[in-house]
């Protein structure tokens, strides 16, 4: 039982290039969630997933979009990646009905554009 | 859009003392907080939920709807306790505070 696992653990990108993270989660998880961690900034919400087939924008959704194809994934591409998509990303996952907001995280991403 | 503010990023106590982490939220129905942690090399976790009313290694948190706080609070604390700490509030998503670092010193 690998919980949530996110892909890659690091990544360098030039301006202008394109990535997918992949986090997946083997606990039969409805909700996923991928966040960025910036210092000063905390855990922003950039996008999210009620259920397979189902996303929905966050608090700072620019620039990056997300597709939920199979419960257990939830991927996050950036299209033409900018400096300030640099930070650290979280994603977790949440079972529905289940003890009420117990998100469990992965190990983060740590994306950096030049 | 629910909101949250912790408005210290550092704090620092010694080992023993009170320790209080400052969380106010803005949220115009009944909320559900969250206390989540990160320690050293570890993933975030949930810390304590206010629907519980729980004490987590020595930790509380009361909601206060008057004032729109639910601070987290150790009567005495440990250096295990140095984290970084983040508030969160449950809508239709979680959404976390900027977060504060406590570090417990010796």
């Amino acid at each position: 039982n690998a919980g949530v696992t996110q892909t890659p653990k690091f990544r360098v990108l030039k301006t202008g290039q394109s990535m997918t993270l992949l986090c997946a989660q083997d606990m039969n998880h409805e909700y996923m969630y991928w966040y960025r961690q910036d210092p000063g900034m905390g855990l922003r919400l950039i996008h999210y997933s009620v259920g397979e087939g189902t996303t929905a924008k966050g608090e700072v959704p620019d620039g990056y979009n997300v597709s939920r194809l199979k419960k257990q994934n939830f991927l996050l591409g950036l299209e033409s990646a900018a400096p300030s998509q640099t930070s650290v990303y979280f994603c977790a996952s949440e079972l529905a009905g289940g003890p009420v907001g117990e998100l469990f995280f992965g190990e983060g991403s740590r994306l950096t554009v030049l | 859009a629910q909101r949250v503010t912790q408005p210290e990023k550092l704090l620092s106590v010694f080992k023993g003392a009170p320790v209080e982490l400052k969380c106010n939220y803005s949220y115009s129905g009944s909320p559900e907080l969250f206390w989540y942690v990160q320690y050293s090399r570890q993933r975030l976790q949930l810390l304590l939920r206010h629907i519980s009313r729980e004490s987590i290694k020595g930790f509380t948190a009361d909601l206060n709807k008057g004032e729109t706080s639910f601070h987290l609070k150790k009567p005495f604390a440990q250096e295990e306790d140095s984290a970084m700490y983040y508030c969160a509030l449950r809508d239709n998503d979680m959404r976390f505070g900027a977060g504060t670092r406590l570090t417990v010193k010796p």
